[in-house]
């Protein structure tokens, strides 16, 4: 059965430091795709990212990069020089045909 | 172009009542989910509707939730009567028709107490 973990449950950090979610999923596909969403305070689902099973190349988005490891079942998300503003819950999610297999989410925070 | 809305944002209930809640996905799109959050765990897919049919509804806890989309627009989900274990944040998403990603844009949702 498909299956995201996401072992951090809450992370906190000093503004400046880098910090990395871990992601790890389970899947008897061999076709599918593996998202980031971003919940703020407000409470809406924010889209991160989408990397398809077949691209596994690293992606870098200013000071976001994610980390694609098809051998590790692994799609980790660095966030460098945090900021207080991403503070948030964050959510990996694999898609399975059409619907969204998520994590439990972990809680990052950045103090000033 | 206006996103995903949802209402109510908040709703306070006691068991046993009945609640519905309503989804407007973006216009345009076809594909409209329902998930939910029980506090502290992973979000949960509930059910998908193409256009007005049920696509998948494996997700559905039980026979007390109820959901429509009548006409192929806004979704309304109904639990009636509500349990103690319905509370949590319950999140519509919807998405284009076609393509080969599953791009899902969500709404703000909506956080349902049950007392």
């Amino acid at each position: 059965a498909q299956k995201v973990t996401q072992a951090q449950t809450e992370i906190s950090v000093v503004e400046k430091e880098d910090v990395t979610l871990d992601c790890v999923y389970e899947t008897r596909d061999t076709t599918y795709y593996l998202f980031w969403y971003k919940q703020p305070p407000s409470g809406e689902l924010v889209f991160l990212i989408r990397r398809n099973s077949f691209d596994e190349q690293n992606e870098i988005s200013g000071r976001y990069s994610w980390n694609f490891q098809k051998s590790t079942s692994s799609f980790n998300f660095t966030i460098t020089a945090s900021q207080v503003v991403d503070s948030a819950v964050y959510f990996c999610a694999l898609s399975e045909t059409d619907k969204l297999i998520f994590g439990t989410g972990t809680r990052l925070q950045v103090f000033p | 172009e206006a996103g995903v809305t949802q209402f109510p944002s908040h709703s306070v209930i006691e068991k046993g009542q009945t609640v519905t809640l309503r989804c407007d996905p973006i216009s345009g799109h076809d594909n409209l989910y329902w998930y939910r959050r029980v506090m502290g765990k992973e979000i949960k897919f509930l059910l998908h509707f193409v256009k007005e049919s049920k696509q998948d509804e494996s997700g559905m806890p039980n026979n007390r939730f109820l959901a429509e989309r009548t006409g192929g627009t806004y979704s309304t989900l109904k639990v009636q009567p509500a349990e103690l274990e319905d509370s949590g944040v319950y999140f519509c998403a919807s998405r284009l028709a076609g393509g080969s990603y599953n791009e899902q844009f969500f709404g703000p949702g909506t956080r349902l107490t049950v007392l």
